[in-house]
């Protein structure tokens, strides 16, 4: 059974960046096309970007190029999510998320528990 | 990219009824690849149906999805209390990116 498990909520200032972690458990890691999603308060699920960790590339969202990072560390089993020049509208929470099958940028059948970033001054 | 529009926004039933919810996309999605989610507060998404019409595992047969090219339907056949959520569609066809629904909130009457 694939689990994944997010770092901490936080609080971050307008104008700042945060890392978000996704540790992966129970399936082989580099072959996962992992996303990244999120929803801001009263809004719906948003896609930003995954990576497959073996590709050593990641794809995103048209909304966010620019502003996210998305890498892997293959020797941890962790992927991260880097969101830069925070404004107040980024104040939402953030999943990772992953399919079943290696390879495959496929339907996310294992979610992490979420990470709430707030952004406020 | 692929914009997929759900209906009706807020879906408003009692225990026992029929639920039908609607996904349309903004161009044919190859193979069917289309899922459907369930959301609650305070809970990570859960996966539900893949493939159009395939039940994730534990998913109970009350959910069932259809549906080929632009047009997909998510279907509960008797709400239980635990099934009023947000439902989003979302289809992963070829190369990212992916998208979503902006959800069908289904409700207690």
């Amino acid at each position: 059974q694939v689990q994944l498990v997010q770092s901490g909520a936080e609080v971050k200032k307008p104008g700042s960046s945060v890392k978000v972690s996704c540790k992966v458990s129970g399936g082989t890691f580099a072959t996962y096309a992992i996303s990244w999603v999120r929803q801001a308060p009263g809004q719906g699920l948003e896609w930003m970007g995954g990576t497959i960790p073996m590709s050593g590339r990641a794809n995103y969202a048209e909304k966010f190029e620019g502003r996210i990072t998305i890498t892997a560390d293959e020797s941890t089993n962790t992927a991260y999510m880097d969101l830069s020049s925070l404004r107040s509208e980024d104040t939402a929470i953030y999943y990772c998320a992953t399919g079943a099958d290696a390879y495959i940028w496929g339907s996310l059948d294992y979610w992490g528990q979420g990470t709430l970033v707030t952004v406020s001054s | 990219e692929i914009v997929l529009t759900q209906s009706p926004g807020i879906l408003s039933l009692s225990p026992g009824e029929r639920a039908t919810l609607s996904c349309r996309a903004s161009q044919s999605i190859s193979s069917s690849f289309l899922a459907w989610y369930q959301h609650k507060p305070g809970q990570a998404p859960r996966l539900l149906i893949y493939g159009a019409s395939s039940r994730a595992t534990g998913i109970p047969d009350r959910f069932s999805g259809s549906g080929s090219g632009t047009d997909f339907t998510l279907t509960i056949s008797r709400l239980e209390p635990e099934d009023f959520a947000v439902y989003y569609c979302q289809q992963y066809a070829g190369s990212p990116p992916r998208t979503f629904g902006q959800g069908t909130k289904v409700e207690i009457k």
